[in-house]
């Protein structure tokens, strides 16, 4: 079946633009994480939504950052007013029982 | 959530076992471990899961003593492509509101 897919792939955008990045999980996988990966660095939780749940936004590193998801299928990761520190592999996971699945990622760059 | 420790590098020659140890101290009773692996330029993927003593699979084998405060994955023979990060996280195998989270994990550099 279907993995985790996330688009766009790559994305290039000058600093102070909007971004907006997708994320289509597994079918049935109630639970779907964001992370944010620096070069060379380990995975940055985000944020985490769990069925019908209030998500769980601990993660998110400024009120720039903002996601949704639409019942248990497509979520969306949004980065208003982009900065250069916001340039990151941004991941996308759904999960079921203990065991994440994740997606490719989108690579961003901040010029 | 349980805090998870483990080294941030180790190197290996090929041929050899390969053990990198996650200590877990303040683990749940509800709590299983599990270790992860990601390859450059790619998200992470389930390497093996293990809530006591030991468990194995195609991939590697999983020790975890009684206490359960520590786990250790162990990979046989590695070879040039196990090259790697390996995380180990620990959280409960419901479906709660805890989210389970990557540490910084360990970078396993396999030389020839």
């Amino acid at each position: 079946g279907a993995g985790v897919s996330q688009s766009p792939s790559n994305k290039v955008t000058e600093k102070g633009k909007d971004v907006e990045l997708r994320c289509d999980p597994i079918s049935g996988h109630t639970a779907l994480y964001w992370y944010r990966q620096r070069l060379g660095q380990g995975l940055e939780f985000l944020i985490y939504f769990q069925g019908n749940s209030a998500p769980d936004k601990s993660g998110l590193p400024s009120d720039r950052f903002s996601a949704e998801r639409t019942g248990e299928s497509v979520s969306t990761l949004t980065i208003q007013r982009t900065q250069q520190e916001d340039s990151a592999v941004y991941l996308c996971a759904s999960r079921v029982s203990n065991e994440q699945f994740f997606g490719p990622g989108t690579r961003l760059t901040v010029l | 959530l349980a805090k998870t420790t483990q080294p941030i590098s180790m190197d290996s020659y090929e041929g050899q076992e390969v053990n990198i140890t996650c200590s877990h101290n303040n683990i749940a009773t509800n709590d299983y471990i599990t270790w992860y692996q990601q390859f450059p330029s790619q998200g992470p993927r389930f390497i093996i899961q293990g809530y006591k003593t030991k468990v194995t699979n195609e991939v590697a084998s999983l020790f975890i003593p009684a206490d359960r405060k520590s786990s250790t994955l162990s990979l046989p023979r590695v070879s040039l492509s196990d090259t790697a990060v390996y995380y180990c996280l620990v959280g409960d195998s419901g479906w709660g509101n805890t989210p389970l989270v990557f540490g910084k994990g360990t970078r396993l550099s396999v030389i020839a």
